[in-house]
Parts: C-alpha cells; structure tokens; sequence
C-alpha cells in the first residue's frame, strides 16, 4: 500500500542553519507529493507541492525535489529562521478517492 | 482562495452529549471531503471520506454509528459525534478537494475542531 516515512521526532538547528528533513514513500502508482505545515491550534497549511517527477517543490526559501528515482521528497532550507518553527508534514497523494498518506510529522524547532 | 471553514473551533461538554462539527467550503466546490483526527504530537489519522449526496467510506476501525457524516451539499459536510464520551477527545479536522481539479491536487484543510468531553 501507499505510505510516507519522515524525519521523526524533533529537530532542533539554530537560526541560520541548513536543514534537511527526510521523505521517503512507497507507492504502486503516481503520486503527487507535497509538504504541509501546522501551526499549534491550527489545521494543516499546504507549504510545497510537486505533482511529477523531477518538479521541484519551493515555499519561502524551502525546496523540495520530487526524486522517482530514490522515491524522496526531502524538505530542504539553506537557513533557518525561527519564525519557521512548526510541525511539517510529508504527504502523498493522487490515490483513488485522492486521499493523503502522511508522515508523522517533524517538529522544526528553530533556536535564536 | 481554497478556504475551508471549521466549526465550531472549540466544544467543551458533558458526556453523552452529541457535538455537530461543520465544515465548508467558502471559494470553492467540493464533491469530497475528508474528516481526520489528530492526537497531540502524532499525524493526521483519516477516520472518513465523504462524497456529495452519497455515503461516506469510513476507514478500518471507525464505527460509523459514533461518528456521523452528512455530506448534502457541495459546500457542505458535517460530522457528529454521537452520545460522545471523555475517549472521543481530539482535535478533528476537516478537508476538501476543488470539485473541477484531479485526485492528485491538494486538499486544503479546515482549522480544526478542539472537542473535550468532560
């Protein structure tokens, strides 16, 4: 079946670090793959999308490459900043019904 | 655009109550949205499908009794905890996809639904 598997837990870079967040998804068909972010109290905001192979995601400085290949997504930033801190999401979609698969979500924690 | 609205934001009540939870799409149509339940610090877990003026598919393990869905229009789905217990405490959200776009486009999400029973 579908699945994501993400960086899990909490990542913790200070202010100006690079970042990379891991994705990885199965799948028998041809997904689309996208990155959501939560803030605390809120629902999910969809943050970067790439709908084929080899497009490339990007959203406020984070990008994201749609790699068949490898079949990764990473989240990836040259420098952090704080007001980034958030949960993020690795989601693939494009199933029958067009439901999500989600990681289980990375809390960016961005130090000053 | 693609703004989806959530209803109440916030439902304290007593148990054995039963909560409706609204959801909406204001800019857009929706022929499907999704309803899902969030645990603090864990994923986004889909509990049902709903599909315009049809029944909702429920996902494995969601008892269809407890957790009403109403889909009646193409703006509109509603879920409603029925005779809700302390367990039944979550964060639910709500999701939908522009009726006009492919299964493979993104769903845009509600702002959730904080429902504590007491």
């Amino acid at each position: 079946g579908d699945s994501v598997v993400q960086t899990e837990g909490q990542v913790l870079p200070s202010e100006g670090d690079s970042l990379i967040v891991n994705c990885s998804y199965e799948t028998t068909q041809y997904p689309s793959l996208f990155w959501y972010v939560q803030y605390p109290g809120e629902g999910p905001q969809l943050h970067l999308k790439a709908m084929k192979a080899n497009d490339k995601g990007r959203n406020k400085g984070f990008e994201a490459m749609y790699r068949k290949e490898t079949t990764s997504f990473h989240l990836e930033k040259d420098s952090v900043q704080e007001s980034d801190s958030a949960v993020y999401f690795c989601a693939l979609g494009g199933s029958t019904l067009g439901r999500l698969y989600f990681g289980r979500g990375t809390q960016l924690t961005v130090w000053p | 655009g693609a703004v989806v609205s959530q209803h109440p934001s916030r439902v304290i009540c007593k148990s054995g109550t039963s909560v409706k939870i609204e959801c909406r799409s204001l800019d857009f149509q929706a022929t499907t949205m999704f309803w899902y339940r969030q645990f603090p610090k864990q994923s986004l877990m889909l509990m049902a499908t709903s599909n315009e003026g049809s029944k909702a598919t429920y996902e494995q393990g969601v008892e269809k009794d407890k957790f009403l869905i109403n889909h009646a229009s193409l703006t509109l789905s509603t879920l409603t905890v029925t005779s809700a217990h302390p367990e039944d405490s979550s964060f639910y959200i709500c999701s939908a996809r522009d009726a006009v776009q492919y299964s493979n486009q993104p769903q845009h999400f509600g702002d959730g639904t904080r429902l504590s029973i007491l």
